[in-house]
């Protein structure tokens, strides 16, 4: 069965500081997504991924798919207070159903 | 962009009662829908894929029997959780497959149930 590992498992970081969460699969990723969520509330859909070397940027937060297809990371440049929460990766599997990492907790302090 | 309404955002029922927990796609039809729960902390954990119009598809260890699923229609699937108990008390969440890849799954806003 696909599964993800996120790394760290959570992060305090200061405002203003960068940081990188990172998603390891077992297998090949056929569509990696990253998502955030504040517990209790619903995920938001960040972004998508599905070409080896793919890269994409939003606002202040871009992610990578490497070559391979096994690894993903996330990279949030001058974190803000705004940016808190649980970061999840998501894989859809060969089932057709989606796949979900531990999540990472990410604080920022201002 | 694509919405997936969830309701109740909360519940709290007592202890042998069965409570309803409805996931809509408002502007694009879905015929497949996940749900999923998640405890305190911890990541989204798969309990079943509701296809319209036929028998929900559970995954292992959880009891068809106790988390009954409908999708009677492209736009709306229930989640009841019969005769609960206090070990049933989570954070539900649904989501939808939509047509375009490029948007992921769209997820519902959640249902936090306590059972007391």
């Amino acid at each position: 069965s696909q599964e993800l590992e996120q790394s760290p498992q959570s992060l305090i970081v200061q405002e203003g500081k960068n940081l990188t969460i990172n998603c390891t699969s077992s297998k090949t990723l056929y569509g990696l997504y990253w998502y955030k969520q504040k517990y209790g509330e619903g995920l938001i859909f960040l972004m998508m991924l599905q070409k080896g070397g793919e890269e994409k940027s939003h606002e202040k937060i871009t992610a990578k798919l490497d070559e391979k297809k096994q690894q993903s990371s996330l990279h949030i440049t001058a974190s803000q207070p705004s940016h808190a929460g649980i970061y999840l990766c998501g894989a859809d599997t060969n089932a057709g159903k989606s796949t979900f990492g531990d999540g990472t907790t990410l604080t920022v302090k201002p | 962009g694509a919405v997936v309404s969830q309701h109740p955002s909360r519940v709290i029922c007592k202890s042998g009662t069965s409570v309803k927990i409805e996931c809509r796609s408002l502007d694009f039809q879905a015929t497949t829908m996940f749900w999923y729960r998640q405890f305190p902390k911890q990541s989204l954990m798969l309990m079943a894929t509701s296809n319209e119009g036929s028998k929900a598809t559970y995954e292992q260890g959880v009891e068809k029997d106790k988390f009954l699923i409908n999708h009677a229609s492209l736009t709306l699937s229930t989640l009841t959780v019969t005769s609960a108990h206090p070990e049933d008390s989570s954070f539900y969440i649904c989501s939808a497959s939509r047509l375009k890849a490029s948007y992921g799954y769209t997820f519902g806003s959640g249902t936090r149930l306590t059972v007391v």
